[in-house]
């Protein structure tokens, strides 16, 4: 069984940085991209970007180009994501996914909520 | 970027009614790279309809999708209450993939 399991819920000043972590099992780690999305309190869902853990290349939405960065380690098959110089507009949860061929969606994280605030 | 909008923004239906939403893309998307996705209060969005039409595993046979070029529409047969629920339409035509601002279905 393919599942997701993301790190927990963050409180983070403004200014500051979080790294958030998706740890993947149950398929080969290499085979499939994983995808970030961001969603907003009340909002619908924003495309952050991908990687693919084969050989570490990246795609990012513009408009979190400088916000976020991804990694992967294949040792743990887990994916990373940095959010950077954090502001109320980055709390939010973020949900990891993998890609299909079509280019959906299929398997998704539990979500991990970030609040900034000081 | 393809931006999709998703009508109505709320929606309410009675258990047994036929209801449809629709979501349409400001630039044409391949029926191949359109999907839906369903998302409960609390819990992360699933996939539930994905290239147009096809039924992701699990999801009961009354939910349909179809559509092209610009598009697209979900319907449900006949609402049963565990259908309460926002649904987002997901395209890909390059990147950056984009979600509509998705469609919440409420049950009388």
């Amino acid at each position: 069984e393919v599942q997701l399991q993301q790190s927990g819920p963050e409180l983070v000043k403004p200014g500051a940085s979080v790294k958030i972590s998706c740890k993947t099992s149950g398929y080969t780690f290499t085979e499939y991209t994983i995808h970030w999305v961001k969603q907003s309190h009340g909002k619908s869902l924003e495309w952050i970007g991908g990687i693919i853990p084969y050989n570490g290349g990246t795609t990012y939405n513009q408009k979190f180009k400088g916000k976020a960065t991804l990694t992967v380690d294949k040792s743990s098959s887990t994916a990373y994501m940095v959010l950077r110089s954090l502001t109320s507009e980055d709390s939010a949860v973020y949900y990891c996914a993998t890609l299909t061929g079509y280019y959906a969606l299929d398997y998704w994280g539990q979500g991990t909520s970030v609040t900034v605030s000081s | 970027e393809n931006v999709l909008t998703q009508s109505p923004a709320i929606m309410s239906a009675s258990p047994g009614e036929k209801v449809t939403m629709t979501c349409r893309a400001s630039s044409s998307v391949s029926s191949s790279y359109l999907h839906w996705y369903q998302q409960k209060s609390g819990a992360s969005p699933k996939l539930w309809i994905y290239r147009t039409s096809n039924l992701a595993s699990g999801v009961p046979a009354r939910f349909s999708g179809s559509g092209s070029g610009t598009s697209y529409s979900l319907t449900i047969s006949s609402v049963e209450a565990e259908d309460a629920a926002t649904y987002y339409c997901q395209q890909y035509s390059g990147y950056p993939f984009t979600f509509g601002s998705g469609t919440q279905l409420e049950i009388k």
